[in-house]
């Protein structure tokens, strides 16, 4: 099963400033997502990491503010830009393997902004 | 449209009694993943099973059971004896084939008490 690190594991962000998580993945994945989690609530996509192409946004999420990179099968970042109180959540990366095999997930990024 | 229903919010036992978790799910594709993921205080999510929607056969994995039927369209959890090393949030998630993206229910919090 492949192994996901998130850095940072949490922040305390300013307002007005923007935060870019890093993904790690110790092997070669077919699909990595970005999944937000909000205080007490659920799970929800933000958009979908490809390959050398631009990320597929799910219906909410614009690529202004969650500008996505991912330069190769192990290795992603969601930039959080022009923070707001409102962006305070979990965000979490995901990667599937070859095959749609089990959908891994880092241990998050707890962000607060103040 | 694609859905996951967890209607129980939040659940209180004592150890060593069983307890299940339900998930109803929604969908009209006929091939889909269904997964039960564990999030413990920690934040990270504890990847449990993945079903895919042609094996209906029941499993089980030590204390925990799984009890998938698609004629209710329900994939339940049951936690035999349970401990309170239990004690998490549960999310229920539904993997379309043909997406890759997992929509997630809006989770159980089991507290198992001494």
């Amino acid at each position: 099963s492949a192994v996901i690190s998130q850095k940072p594991s949490r922040d305390i962000c300013q307002r007005g400033t923007s935060l870019t998580i890093q993904c790690q993945v110790d092997s070669q994945v077919t699909m990595m997502f970005w999944y937000r989690q909000q205080p007490g609530q659920s799970l929800t996509l933000i958009a979908t990491a490809n390959q050398g192409s631009e990320a597929t946004y799910e219906s909410g999420f614009v690529i202004d503010k969650f500008p996505i990179s991912r330069p190769n099968l192990t290795f992603s970042t969601l930039t959080v830009s022009n923070m707001s109180p409102e962006d305070s959540s979990i965000y979490l990366c995901s990667a599937e393997e070859d095959g749609g095999a089990e959908a891994f997930f880092g241990q998050g990024t707890r962000l607060t902004v103040v | 449209a694609q859905k996951v229903t967890q209607a129980q919010t939040e659940i209180s036992v004592v150890e060593k009694e069983d307890v299940t978790l339900d998930c109803v799910y929604e969908t009209r594709d006929t091939t889909y993943y269904l997964f039960w993921y564990k999030q413990p205080p920690s934040g990270e999510l504890v990847f449990l099973i993945r079903r895919n929607s042609f094996d209906e056969q029941n499993e089980i994995s030590g204390r925990y059971s799984w009890n998938f039927q698609k004629s209710t369209s329900s994939f339940n959890f049951t936690i035999t004896a349970s401990q309170v090393v239990d004690s998490a949030v549960y999310f229920c998630a539904l993997d379309l084939y043909n997406t890759d993206k997992l929509i997630f229910g809006t989770g159980t919090r089991l507290q198992v008490f001494p």
